[in-house]
């Protein structure tokens, strides 16, 4: 099993620019979840899935979409990058409940100029 | 509200040393989970313990060891005999039953550096 797997490892957008990031687990888990951290800030949570064509908003989703059109992967969009977005960005997938552990991709790096 | 707090935002000790990091919790609710995970320099995320609101036994798991006290609203994280490896940022993080589908809330971190 690969795991959660993050797609791309680093990527540098110029202010305005558009991406996507793709999350993709392998583990049947109905919980998928995009976080971003700062230094000093700790993770915090963008946009998280509980299902299939399911998508809610975290703490800081402003400037993200997401969708969840199949249940292993998680695209998380930026539509006019901006350097407060300068981040790296982790995503983490988990079985149904909020007791379980989540399991954390190897995160992606942005840098928007 | 929920909240995270790991006030040692840097501890730096020598090898062979036990060192603990500290972790305050702020939650409402009576059910609820408490998470440590580590990031070691390479920068993915490892998870170490989950532990529940209702199981306020300590846990030991080889030089690791976590104390709950919900008393104190602490779950403080404890590694005995550090070793170089050991160098990371370690996370503590709480769920809330029925909060946000599981979401966790993290705290700042703190970084461990363990010199040989």
């Amino acid at each position: 099993n690969a795991g959660v797997t993050q797609t791309p490892k680093f990527r540098v957008l110029k202010t305005g620019q558009s991406m996507t990031l793709l999350c993709a687990q392998d583990m049947n888990h109905e919980y998928m979840y995009w976080y971003r951290q700062d230094p000093g800030m700790g993770l915090r949570l963008i946009h998280y899935s509980v299902g299939e064509g399911t998508t809610a908003k975290g703490e800081v989703p402003d400037g993200y979409n997401v969708s969840r059109l199949k249940k292993q992967n998680f695209l998380l969009g930026l539509e006019s990058a901006a350097p407060s977005q300068t981040s790296v960005y982790f995503c983490a997938s988990a079985r149904e409940g909020s007791y379980n552990e989540q399991f954390f991709g190897p995160g992606t790096r942005l840098t928007v100029l | 509200a929920q909240k995270v707090t790991q006030a040692q935002t840097e501890i730096s000790v020598v090898e062979k040393e036990d060192v603990t990091l500290d972790c305050v919790y702020e939650t409402r609710d009576t059910t609820y989970y408490l998470f440590w995970y580590k990031q070691p320099p390479s920068g993915e995320l490892v998870f170490l313990i989950r532990r529940n609101s209702f199981d306020e036994q300590n846990e030991i798991s080889g030089r690791y060891s976590w104390n709950f006290q919900k008393s104190t609203s602490s779950f403080n994280f404890t590694i005995t005999a550090s070793q170089v490896v050991d160098s990371a940022v370690y996370f503590c993080a709480l769920s809330v039953w029925g909060g946000s589908q599981g979401n966790l809330i993290f705290g700042k971190g703190t970084k461990l550096s363990v010199k040989p």
